[in-house]
């Protein structure tokens, strides 16, 4: 267990809709990134939240979109939904922003793109 | 740019055996190096890191791995398997002073056999 919640674990949409993903960062920790592992792949950086703002950003259209809380927890907007989002989608999360602070992962959303 | 590549993408040994899991990276400044692992159904866990010093680095469950800045290289390895590290295993780069924010490698899947 690393503390790091997301939900929901499945889900299904339809190509065209939109999904709202959320994560549940660690206690104290005020960094959360995202990053998408398509099937037999590496996860892929999307995007980092720090202290509420964008802090880093991989290559990924402005469809794919977030927000941090100010109990840092984080959500992971995606729209227009295409069948290539299909992913598992994994947050994590580490106590500030300087690259030695160990990150702890959640155990992922599953979506399906139908 | 910065790039991990692993070589193998599926390795089976015998329980006992050795292991070792092979990555090379593209970074151009002094990487920060990991090894994460990753069962079904899972997130990822941390399983050691390279941040500066001591090229061999010791991590949890009995892995360790040396950093080769002459060959880009930074390969995990085990002395003895057991049948409970069949997971996938995945060698990432942390961009410096961005908190998590990884490139990871494709994935080397590991089948450990009786």
């Amino acid at each position: 267990e690393t503390g790091v919640t997301q939900s929901p674990t499945h889900l299904i949409k339809t190509r065209g809709q939109q999904v709202t993903l959320r994560c549940s960062s660690q206690s104290g920790h005020n960094t959360v990134s995202w990053y998408q592992q398509a099937l037999g792949q590496g996860p892929q950086f999307i995007f980092q939240y720090y202290r509420e703002e964008e802090n880093g950003r991989g290559n990924f259209p402005p469809r794919f979109s977030g927000l941090q809380f100010p109990n840092y927890s984080s959500e992971l907007n995606v729209n227009a939904l295409e069948l290539d989002d299909s992913a598992l989608y994994l947050c994590a999360s580490s106590l500030d922003q300087v690259a030695h602070t160990e990150a702890f992962f959640g155990q992922g959303t599953r979506l399906t793109v139908v | 740019a910065q790039s991990v590549t692993q070589p193998d993408i599926h390795i089976t040994v015998s329980e006992g055996a050795s292991l070792e899991l092979r990555c090379n990276y593209s970074y151009g400044a002094t990487p920060y190096l990991f090894w994460y692992v990753q069962s079904p159904g899972q997130g990822l866990q941390l399983l050691l890191k390279y941040f500066s010093g001591d090229t061999l680095v010791q991590g949890i469950k009995g892995f360790e791995a040396e950093f080769k800045r002459s060959q880009s290289s930074f390969n995990l390895r085990k002395p003895s398997v057991h049948w409970s590290d069949a997971a996938e295993y995945f060698c990432a780069v942390g961009v410096s002073n961005t908190g998590n924010q990884f490139y990871f490698g494709t994935g080397t899947s590991l089948t450990v056999i009786p």
